[in-house]
């Protein structure tokens, strides 16, 4: 149980277009979703906490106007990385929590995100 | 602040333990969890303890919390090739999870 998927795996765009990243819990119900920005050999960084129903509450120095977060329902909450440049090639990994017992997070597999 | 520290790297031979070693700062953290890495994948859950909880033993994995000390440790016994990965911890931080900067497990044969 508390499988986390994400679709795409990876993806290459042009600098300039935008790309959007799915996150779904696929046996439970998540009334919070995370998205994460990983860069290469460090640790996971906070974007953002996306409530269902509710906007997005981002991290200090997250841009909301170019990392769109909307999380239209209990499994499903997308990032939507707007007018992309090279500079936000990274890892990105989200991760839902269960609204019951120890809150933990569970994972997605990550989307890795070049941009030309 | 917020910080999580681990060394960066361990290495050990197949069938010895390794101990990974986490110090964080926030005494107020209720959880704190152990997350696995496998190349360009996501992070596992690999097991949690609650701050009130001294140790914590599943299976290969024991959790050992001082909390006195905000010191925070995985032991894995028997180490085998395929826990060869980036091990993070983290603590819960209210809404939050604060990931230490992570340990680069090798097994050796």
């Amino acid at each position: 149980g508390a499988v986390v998927s994400q679709h795409p795996s990876w993806v290459i765009c042009k600098s300039g277009t935008s790309v959007k990243i799915e996150c779904r819990s696929l046996d439970f119900q998540a009334t919070t979703m995370f998205w994460y920005r990983q860069f290469p050999k460090q640790s996971l960084m906070l974007m953002a906490t996306s409530n269902e129903g509710s906007k997005a509450t981002y991290e200090q120095g997250v841009e909301k106007d170019k990392f769109l977060i909307n999380h239209a329902s209990l499994t499903l909450s997308t990032l939507t990385v707007t007018s992309a440049h090279p500079e936000d090639s990274s890892f990105y990994i989200c991760s839902a929590r269960t609204v019951y017992g120890t809150d933990t997070q569970y994972f997605g597999p990550g989307t890795r995100l070049t941009v030309l | 602040g917020e910080d999580v520290e681990q060394s960066l790297f361990l290495s050990v031979r197949e069938g010895d333990s390794s101990v990974i070693n986490c110090t964080y700062t926030d005494s107020s953290s209720t959880y704190l969890y152990w997350y696995k890495q496998e190349p360009g994948a996501g992070l596992q859950l690999l097991t949690y303890i609650f701050s009130n909880m001294d140790m914590k033993q599943d299976q290969r994995l024991t959790v050992l919390l001082n909390k006195k000390d905000k010191h925070l440790s995985l032991r894995i016994a028997d180490t085998q090739t395929g826990d060869s990965a980036i091990y993070f911890c983290a603590e819960r931080n209210t809404d939050k999870l604060i990931f230490g900067t992570g340990t680069r497990l090798q097994v050796f044969p």
